[in-house]
């Protein structure tokens, strides 16, 4: 069964029109990540949550925000997509023994690709 | 900072060939190394990891040695089937300041019958 589940696996947007993309875990996992795909590169850590408390990296554009209202769901929220956007967005769950620490190694859901027109 | 370097792709093999995906890091402290593999619209599948020092990793006939002397973790597999085609990521963590995993560019590889 799946620990990581995305939703939806694919989104279209229009540009400019705010997208939240979703990710539920089965595994009560204490840390949560998101992370932005292009096509043809590796992965980019955009923030995680330890808990409740919100850890952004520093080059995140202000475009993206996240909310984690309980343990099991995270959302991705895009306030103004634009065309250089357009990606696979992962999301992942860890354990922590003390914030920011991974303890265990991240599993990650089958992402959600946005495209942008 | 940390990073990891991996060999260019793609990387095209036969059937039951033997295949090594060179990756190195450099990184102060202790990280933790992990290859991922992503098969084709799909997310990441954590393959194998190892967390200190000469450590081996393996799983469905993949592996890969911690070398701390090299800074490498290169990914071996005797004999590949079709369905090892995908993409192979290595990464690393820290454990002692880190939480995100900091990946290498990836590799792709096609095999081929």
């Amino acid at each position: 069964d799946a620990m990581v589940i995305q939703n939806p696996r694919y989104q279209v947007t229009q540009f400019g029109k705010p997208v939240t993309l979703s990710c539920s875990q089965t595994l009560n996992h204490n840390v949560m990540y998101w992370y932005q795909q292009k096509s043809s590169q590796a992965p980019k850590l955009l923030f995680h949550y330890y808990d409740k408390d919100f850890n952004n990296e520093a080059d995140t554009p202000d475009n993206f925000q996240s909310r984690r209202p309980n343990t099991s769901f995270c959302f991705l929220d895009i306030r103004s997509p634009g065309l250089g956007d357009a990606a696979m967005y992962l999301c992942a769950i860890g354990e922590g023994d003390r914030p920011g620490v991974a303890s265990r190694p991240q599993h990650f859901g089958d992402g959600t690709r946005l495209s942008i027109l | 900072g940390d990073s990891v370097t991996q060999m260019e792709g793609p990387v095209t093999l036969s059937e039951e060939a033997f295949l090594t995906i060179n990756c190195t890091y450099t990184a102060t402290g202790y990280p933790s190394l992990f290859w991922y593999v992503q098969y084709p619209g799909e997310g990441l599948q954590l393959l194998l990891k190892a967390t200190k020092a000469d450590d081996k990793g393996s799983n469905k006939g993949f592996e890969a040695t911690y070398r701390k002397e090299t800074t490498s973790f290169h990914l071996e597999k005797g004999s590949v089937q079709v369905s090892d085609s995908a993409v192979y990521f290595c990464a690393l963590t820290q454990s002692n300041s880190g939480y995100a995993l900091n990946f290498g560019k990836g590799t792709s590889l096609l095999v081929t019958p």
